[in-house]
């Protein structure tokens, strides 16, 4: 399997743009996170899909921020409008549900600037 | 509030030598806590599970160990080498939660 890919891995945008980040899970993981990472706050649940369901986006930062799941192996973070401080690597992981051991599989991650 | 603390940011071991991380946790009940290597550019990878009724965990050159009374799991890599060079998080699971809460990771540098 190639693992969770994630696109683009880098992007360079100004502030006010609109950003969209991608995700394909594993085949057969039925659960998804994002994560958001930086060097200040470390690695911070966004948001985590079950079966395609939004499960808890209680780590959203605001309304700028939306993610979707229109089936089981595509995945989309969204910002709009985009700001300095969003700032940060972003990863996608997966993972089945019913795994004993609950391990997430990361993707690369995709690295934001805003300007 | 809750509070995932991975003390010592850094950590630089001779080679041969074993390594010793730390995660300490607060005001939380976790059903089990996982340890991860992230290396520079990449995600981070999963490498051990232990659960709440687990005292210790053993996985080749890797041991961890749960303490829930302390609140404290602890990391180690025996004979270590260069190669282990990597930022290694800890990160809990509570309840039936699916979703891990992740420390702030400690970097640990091997010196040849």
């Amino acid at each position: 399997d190639a693992g969770v890919i994630q696109s683009p891995r880098h992007e360079v945008t100004e502030m006010g743009q609109e950003v969209t980040l991608r995700c394909k899970p594993i085949s057969g993981h039925n659960s998804l996170f994002w994560y958001r990472q930086t060097m200040m706050r470390g690695l911070e649940l966004l948001i985590y899909f079950n079966n395609n369901v939004p499960i808890d986006d209680s780590g959203m930062p605001e309304d700028r921020f939306s993610a979707k799941m229109p089936n089981a192996s595509f995945s989309t973070l969204k910002i709009q409008p985009s700001e300095p401080r969003d700032s940060a690597v972003y990863f996608c992981a997966s993972s089945l549900s019913t795994s004993a051991s609950g391990e997430l599989f990361f993707g690369e991650g995709s690295r934001l600037t805003v300007l | 509030s809750q509070k995932i603390e991975q003390n010592s940011e850094a950590l630089n071991i001779q080679e041969g030598k074993t390594a010793t991380l730390t995660c300490n946790y607060t005001n939380y009940s976790p059903a089990y806590l996982q340890w991860y290597r992230q290396d520079p550019g990449r995600g981070p990878v999963f490498l051990l599970l232990i659960r709440e009724n687990e005292k210790e965990k053993r996985k080749e050159r890797l041991k961890v160990t749960f303490d829930t009374t302390l609140k404290q799991s602890l990391f180690h890599i025996t004979a270590s080498q260069p190669a282990d060079s990597a930022t290694y998080l800890c990160a809990l699971a509570a309840g039936s939660a699916r979703q891990l809460t992740f420390g702030s990771g400690t970097q640990l540098t091997v010196l040849p």
